[in-house]
């Protein structure tokens, strides 16, 4: 069964900080690999989607990358501000089977002014 | 944009009511999930349907059971609510056979008295 594991479960960082959070996953056969945030108290917004063949994705300030073979993705958030403060999950997709996504713990981001 | 919509953001009910919760999507979406979400949990899936009239249960279906008579529509139901049902509850819908993007709705805190 695939396991999705963020590290670290919390980060605390200053404002104009280039940060990475980690994902990493155990079923090297995946379909897709998505990244979202969530706002307390609100549902999960997507901010990236990689597919198997690609190696990365690019959205503004943020840049996922994904290596089937090493089972992680990054997400390289750049010149990080207050309102990046959020948590950050990661869901995968394996390939074959129901196409159901598993999902990290997240990462709970603060950036302080 | 793609939207999903729940039928309410906040909840109370008392313990042995039958409670519903509904999800709409906007997008001719052929699969729809019902997740919850605790502090130190993370998202759990409770039903998984992938067509009108089809469904599957998640990692958590006890206590709940769902309903899709719509293809954009996807109901949530406890039978009898406990107050171990008391949680966020997440509505997603996506493309099928898990390609492209996770869509979310806001979210309904529901609490059981």
């Amino acid at each position: 069964k695939q396991e999705v594991t963020q590290i670290p479960a919390a980060l605390s960082v200053p404002e104009g900080e280039n940060l990475v959070l980690n994902c990493s996953f155990t079923d090297s056969a995946i379909y897709n690999l998505q990244w979202f945030r969530q706002d307390p108290g609100k549902g999960l917004t997507s901010l990236l989607l990689i597919q198997s063949s690609q190696r990365e994705q690019t959205s503004g300030r943020l840049n996922a990358s994904l290596d089937k073979s090493s089972g992680r993705s990054t997400l390289y958030i750049a010149a990080s501000q207050p309102g990046d403060s959020a948590t950050y999950l990661c869901a995968v997709t394996v390939s074959g089977g129901s196409y159901i996504p598993t999902f990290g713990r997240g990462t709970s981001l603060i950036v302080h002014p | 944009d793609v939207k999903v919509t729940q039928s309410s953001r906040y909840l109370v009910k008392r313990t042995g009511e039958k409670v519903f919760l509904e999800c709409v999507q906007d997008m001719d979406h052929e699969n729809m999930f019902w997740y919850r979400q605790d502090p130190g949990l993370g998202l759990r899936l409770i039903y998984f349907s992938y067509d009108v009239k089809m469904k599957e249960k998640g990692d958590i279906p006890e206590g709940y059971s769902v309903s899709r008579e719509k293809k954009e529509r996807f109901s949530l139901i406890l039978e009898s609510a406990s107050t171990n049902q008391t949680s966020m509850y997440l509505c997603a819908s996506s493309l099928g056979a898990g390609r492209g993007t996770q869509y979310f709705g806001p979210g309904t805190r529901l609490l059981v008295l």
